[in-house]
């Protein structure tokens, strides 16, 4: 089944703690995305990788990094999380940047 | 700035009523074009898109969209509504650097 696996599903974390969210997807797809989730904001775009070792800032990168060392892999690195980095994120993959894009199932995170 | 709107944050429809959301984009060249549809706890879910051609096209689910350039819109119908279909509806459209912007999203609930 084609799909876009992330995980965890939900994680709470405090201020500075490093944490990692994985990506995976098996459907051999070259480009890969992260994407955080506010009210009212709809999706906004993080990083985004348009093949294996290419990676480029979105709209709203601070705080954030990526790596894309394998193509099915896109982590989402949080190297000292704060409270505003509280959000839904998302990660979709497509086979190229305008492509449709499969979705993961979402991870929910919470920094106090 | 290249942007995405969806007037309607929440609407309400009962079911088998019809349902129209509204999506304008401003993007100026021929934009590709995207639904997505989120239901609760999930990823978005690709519902219908529109690079060229005919510009009515059909989705998963029984839905379809009208693409009128002359409006910079692009909605989204569906005849008759399920309670099923109750989600958050992104609207979508690729912007001049292969990107893809979405918008803020429509929340339809639907009264049994």
């Amino acid at each position: 089944e084609a799909q876009v696996t992330q995980n965890p599903r939900y994680l709470i974390t405090v201020t500075g703690k490093k944490l990692t969210v994985t990506c995976s997807q098996n459907m051999n797809h070259e480009y890969m995305s992260w994407y955080r989730q506010d009210p009212g904001l709809g999706l906004r775009q993080i990083y985004y990788s348009m093949n294996v070792e290419v990676t480029d800032k979105g709209d709203v990168p601070e705080g954030y990094k990526v790596s894309r060392k394998e193509k099915r892999n896109f982590p989402l690195i949080l190297e000292s999380p704060s409270p505003n980095q509280t959000s839904l994120y998302f990660c979709a993959s497509g086979l190229t940047g305008t492509s449709p894009l499969h979705f993961g199932n979402g991870t929910r995170l919470t920094v106090t | 700035a290249q942007s995405v709107t969806q007037p309607d944050i929440h609407i309400t429809v009962s079911e088998g009523a019809s349902l129209e959301l509204r999506c304008n984009y401003s993007y100026g060249a021929t934009p590709y074009l995207f639904w997505y549809v989120q239901s609760p706890g999930q990823g978005l879910q690709l519902l219908l898109k529109y690079f060229s051609g005919d510009t009515l096209v059909q989705g998963i689910k029984g839905f379809e969209a009208e693409f009128k350039r002359s409006q910079s819109s692009f909605n989204l119908r569906k005849p008759s509504v399920h309670w099923s279909d109750a989600a958050e509806y992104f609207c979508a459209s690729k912007t001049s650097y292969d990107k893809v912007i979405f918008g803020p999203g429509t929340s339809l609930s639907v009264i049994p």
